[in-house]
């Protein structure tokens, strides 16, 4: 299958400071990206979805200046937690998807710990 | 909007046994049914899935089923192997118009754990 390299894989960093992730996907054109969040033994809840060279489009509830996306190119998105708290602790995982294909390939995750 | 069920939330079975786990769906627009494993830290990892227009589909010791009409799909794993034990994910998606698909819905997971 498509390989999606998402990092970093875990992330330490004090309340207050803003991490960013990056997903790349490394052997297909991504035109589509989606952001997800994962608590412990939960089910995925997608937090927002991006296309390649527009606006991201948030899921309800999900704020939209915290979790900044951008897609500037087809084989790059980023995802920062600007003004990390505890509570933004949890499971990050992308997703990639190429344009017309149904098919959905994971990144790896990034676990966030913010202390 | 759509809505996936998935049973059991554990399963524990014998190496050698086989595993199902089902998905309930409740759109009936929906026309896509992946199947994801995910290992613990791990992203999840797509194992197969299935169109709407196609009833059954089989890859080696994995298969899925799906009743459009019941709007239920299920994974099928046979002669389970300890390497099989993860969280089961199903998920649905629809074909948004051209060639457009949207996002995935996906059930809450399957803990599989096959003792050797």
């Amino acid at each position: 299958g498509a390989v999606v390299s998402q990092h970093p894989s875990w992330v330490i960093c004090k309340s207050g400071t803003s991490v960013k992730i990056e997903c790349r996907s490394l052997d297909f054109q991504a035109t589509t990206m989606f952001w997800y969040r994962q608590f412990p033994k939960q089910s995925l809840m997608l937090m927002a979805t991006s296309n390649e060279g527009s606006k991201a489009t948030y899921e309800q509830g999900v704020e939209k200046d915290k979790f900044l996306i951008n897609h500037a190119s087809l084989t790059l998105s980023t995802l920062t937690v600007t003004s990390a708290h505890p509570e933004d602790s949890s499971f990050y995982i992308c997703s990639a998807r190429f344009r017309g294909r149904e098919k959905l390939f994971f990144g790896s995750g990034t676990q966030l710990s913010v202390l | 909007g759509e809505n996936v069920e998935q049973h059991p939330s554990t399963l524990s079975v014998q190496e050698g046994d086989s595993a199902v786990i089902k998905c309930t769906y409740s759109d009936s627009a929906s026309n896509y049914f992946p199947w994801y494993k995910q290992e613990l830290g791990k992203g999840p990892q797509l194992i197969i899935d299935i169109r709407s227009n196609v009833g059954e589909k089989k890859d080696q010791r994995i298969a899925v089923t799906l009743n459009k009409t019941a709007k239920h799909f299920s994974l099928h794993i046979t002669e389970t192997q300890p390497e099989d034990s993860a969280v089961y994910f199903c998920a649905t998606g629809i074909r948004a118009g051209g060639t457009s698909y949207g996002k995935l819905t996906f059930g809450q997971g399957t803990i599989l754990t096959v003792h050797p």
